[in-house]
Formats: C-alpha cells, structure tokens, sequence
C-alpha cells in the first residue's frame, strides 16, 4: 500500500532563505506527483505537477524534484517571503488508481 | 468569481443527526470530488464522481452518500452523524479523474458532539 510522508510536519524560517520541502512515498511506480498548498482556512491550490518520466519542474520561485528509484521528491523554495506561509503537502497518483494518496503537510512559517 | 463553492462553511450536528454538504463547481469540469482531512493525516478520498451519472466509493465511504445532481453539483450526506466523522471535509473538481488542474473548495468544517 503507498503511502506518503512529509517531514518536517512544519519548519519556520527568516525571509529571505531558500529552504526545501521534504515528501517521501514507499512505493516507487507512481503515475505522477503533485505539490499543492493550503492557506488557512482556505482550499488547496496546486503548484507544481510531475510526471513519473519526468525530473523537476519549475514555475516561479518554485522548483519540484522526483527520484522515483528513492520514493522522493523535494519542493524548493527560493528567496522565501511572508507570503509563502501555507502548509504544503504532495500527492502522487499510483499507476492504475484514479486517486491521488496524500502526505500530511508541512506547515511553514516565514518570519519577516 | 470562478472555482468551487461549498455550503456550509461551519457545522455542529448531534450524533445521528443526519446532513448534506453542498458543493457546486462553474468550471464545466467533468469529475468532482469529496475529501475529508483530520489533523497530522492527510486528505482521504471518501467518493467521487468520474463523470454525471457515476459515483464510486474513495478510501473511506462508510457511513456517506454521494449524489452527483447534475455536471455542477456533487452533494455529501451523513445519514447518521457519528463523532468520529469530525473533520473538515474538502470538495474538489478536474477535467477528468487524476487529471492536473484539481480546484477545490474553502471546507466544511464539521463538528459531530
């Protein structure tokens, strides 16, 4: 059974810093994995999507990483502001599934 | 504005009481689901719908019923509240299932005493 975790469960930080976010899942034949975040209070936004054939993806300050022979894959964030405070979780769809197996988050603070 | 609206925002139920969360989405999108997410886990898929016309059961599916109106509204029911489905409960839609592009809605916080 996947099955995904993100470590830290939250992480605060001074603005400015560039800092990585954790997600790791057990099974590797993953059909893609996707990083989304969440404000409180609100819903989930989707950030960055990664096919299983692919290695990164990047959109803005934001740079997604997967190693499918480790059950890994990393969100980079660069030059971090106030504004990325979110809690940030990843999902990935396991080949042959119509659903997406979620990690519990990591809570980030970034303090001005 | 365009996404996904969810009614209600907050609710307290008595145990057995029974309710239905509403979600409505403007995007034309085909398949729409429901989530519930309880702190330190993450979200659980408990129905969705593929297209209008078909329901299937997610992760979790005991103790809900879906009904997906029409291609706009996918609706939740509890017939029977129980405290342990205390959560806050997310409805999302996409072009297709698994698909990119998931919109989902602001929650329902659901308080079961």
């Amino acid at each position: 059974k996947q099955e995904v975790t993100q470590i830290p469960a939250a992480l605060s930080v001074p603005e400015g810093e560039n800092l990585v976010l954790n997600c790791s899942f057990t099974d590797s034949a993953i059909y893609n994995l996707q990083w989304f975040r969440q404000d409180p209070g609100k819903g989930l936004t989707s950030l960055l999507l990664i096919q299983s054939s692919q290695r990164e993806q990047t959109s803005g300050r934001l740079n997604a990483s997967l190693d499918k022979s480790s059950g890994r894959s990393t969100l980079y964030i660069a030059a971090s502001q106030p504004g990325d405070s979110a809690t940030y979780l990843c999902a990935v769809r396991v080949d042959s599934n119509y659903q997406l197996i979620w990690g519990a988050g990591t809570k980030l603070i970034i303090k001005p | 504005n365009a996404g996904v609206t969810q009614t209600p925002k907050f609710q307290v139920l008595k145990t057995g009481q029974s309710m239905t969360l509403q979600c409505a989405q403007d995007m034309n999108h085909n398949s729409m689901y429901w989530y519930r997410q309880d702190p330190g886990m993450g979200l659980r898929l408990i129905y969705y719908s593929a297209s209008e016309g078909t329901t299937d059961k997610g992760e979790v599916p005991n103790g809900y019923n879906v009904s997906r109106l029409n291609k706009r509204e996918f609706s939740l029911r509890l017939e029977s509240a129980a405290p342990s489905q205390t959560s806050v409960y997310f409805c999302a839609s996409s072009e297709g299932v698994g698909s990119y592009g998931y919109t989902f809605g602001s929650g329902t916080r659901l308080t079961v005493v």
